[in-house]
């Protein structure tokens, strides 16, 4: 089993539209969590951390369950710039960090 | 200020040939990572260094990859007889400490040919 698994996508969205993407982690000890975007042949970006209570930045909120061992990202009210890869994290032995494959987003006008 | 730097930005080689990539982290940044990504996959873990020494090496893919950080700041990956299915962005990645956001840099695209 991989350390991260996500959602395989591609999502394909109307602009306006709201979207989730959901991950799961192998580890029950991993202690931290992020979302990071990546754009067309770029380097991924801190999208945001995720933390345990749950939190929200703007459009985005993003959910850990630790029971369930998954963590979450909603995407309100969609724009054409969200369009990017999707990729979760979380912390693996030793504190290195694990990334899931990645989910694709397309917003279309 | 100056973030992840990784040199070359590109690396094409002939199979069975010596690479060196390099990366200088964020300065005070004691972690330091290597990953490699292949065209629509997630970053794939190599390495990982806390200070000089490799906190993890289980990613790296058999004993021709190999990976230094001798005064823990700059790291070189380095892989010895390339074979084609090396071709990959390697990215570097660093952060403050342990279980903060990674700060990547532009990656390494290496083409062997």
């Amino acid at each position: 089993r991989k350390e991260v698994e996500q959602d395989p996508g591609p999502f394909n969205v109307p602009e306006g539209a709201t979207v989730a993407f959901n991950c799961t982690y192998s580890n029950s000890a991993s202690q931290s969590f992020f979302w990071y975007r990546q754009d067309c042949r770029k380097e991924p970006k801190l999208l945001m951390s995720v933390y345990s209570s749950g939190n929200e930045d703007g459009r985005f909120t993003a959910q850990l369950n630790r029971a369930s061992q998954y963590i979450s990202l909603l995407i309100r009210d969609s724009k054409l710039s969200d369009s990017a890869t999707y990729l979760c994290v979380a912390t693996y032995n030793n504190n290195d960090m694990r990334f899931g494959a990645g989910t694709r987003l397309t917003v279309k006008p | 200020g100056a973030g992840v730097s990784q040199t070359p930005s590109n690396k094409v080689t002939e199979k069975g040939k010596y690479v060196e990539l390099r990366c200088d982290p964020i300065s005070g940044h004691t972690a330091l990572y290597w990953y490699r990504q292949s065209l629509g996959q997630g970053p794939e873990f190599l390495i990982y260094f806390q200070g000089t020494g490799a906190a993890d090496d289980s990613g790296l893919p058999n004993d021709r990859f190999f990976a230094v950080r001798p005064e823990g700041s700059v790291s070189t990956l380095k892989i010895q007889r390339t074979e084609r299915g090396d071709s990959a962005v390697y990215l570097c990645a660093s952060n403050e400490r342990p279980g903060s956001p990674l700060h990547f840099g532009n990656g390494t695209r290496l083409t062997v040919t």
